[in-house]
């Protein structure tokens, strides 16, 4: 079955350094999307990409890099890590027709981000 | 832009119905969404309605659409405490980007 997946599920680190969460998916979807869900903000958009070689930013992007190599990953990379951005962060993807699912997103299931 | 506003709670007795309410502001054709996010987990998407429909129904769930008033609401029949979650909603414009919009998401607490 097709899947999206995450890693690491739970990460500690310290103010300052780089980190990098990864995204997989096996859907063949060529829309991507990561957030971050916070209480009191609900989802917010961090970047996007809409093919290989495609990003885009959102509304809460600095501080956040992505790239996009192939059609089944698109990494987040935390560029110097801050405790701002301690959240959940969830990778989503989507089809670029409708067909019977509205271009759903289907998201991971998630990446808890400790910044010390 | 799009705005997308849900209340934050509801807290129903195990067995009665859940209306969850939702409100949009795109004046556009749009995909409307329910998701549900269990604890832990990512948010998986219960069923969506496009703006020419007013009503669909899958099993316990129907979902009501007033195109004039731009309300969504999801109705869960015989509310189990597994529906314990939260519910968000969210709308697309068809023919516009890929990105939907989210509300904030609403905890839909089941008690015995």
């Amino acid at each position: 079955d097709a899947e999206i997946t995450q890693s690491p599920r739970h990460k500690i680190t310290e103010t300052g350094r780089q980190v990098t969460l990864a995204c997989h998916q096996t859907w063949n979807h060529n829309n991507m999307f990561w957030y971050r869900q916070d209480l009191g903000h609900g989802l917010r958009l961090i970047h996007y990409s809409y093919g290989v070689h495609d990003t885009n930013k959102g509304e809460v992007s600095d501080g956040y890099s992505v790239s996009r190599s192939n059609t089944e990953d698109l990494p987040l990379t935390l560029e110097s890590a801050a405790s701002s951005q301690t959240s959940v962060y969830f990778c989503a993807s989507s089809g670029q027709t409708a067909g019977t699912s509205g271009s759903q997103q289907f998201f991971g299931p998630g990446t808890r981000l400790t910044v010390l | 832009g799009e705005d997308v506003e849900q209340s934050l709670f509801l807290s129903v007795r195990e067995g009665d119905s859940s209306v969850i309410n939702c409100t949009y502001t795109d004046s556009s054709s749009t995909y409307l969404y329910w998701y549900k996010q269990e604890p832990g987990a990512g948010l998986q998407l219960l069923t969506y309605i496009f703006s020419n429909m007013d009503m669909k129904q899958d099993q316990r769930l129907t979902v009501l659409l007033n195109k004039k008033d731009k309300h969504l609401s999801l109705r869960i029949a015989d509310t189990q405490t597994g529906d314990s979650a939260i519910y968000f909603c969210a709308e697309r414009p068809s023919g516009g980007s890929y990105i939907p919009t989210f509300g904030r998401g609403t905890s839909l607490i089941v008690h015995p």
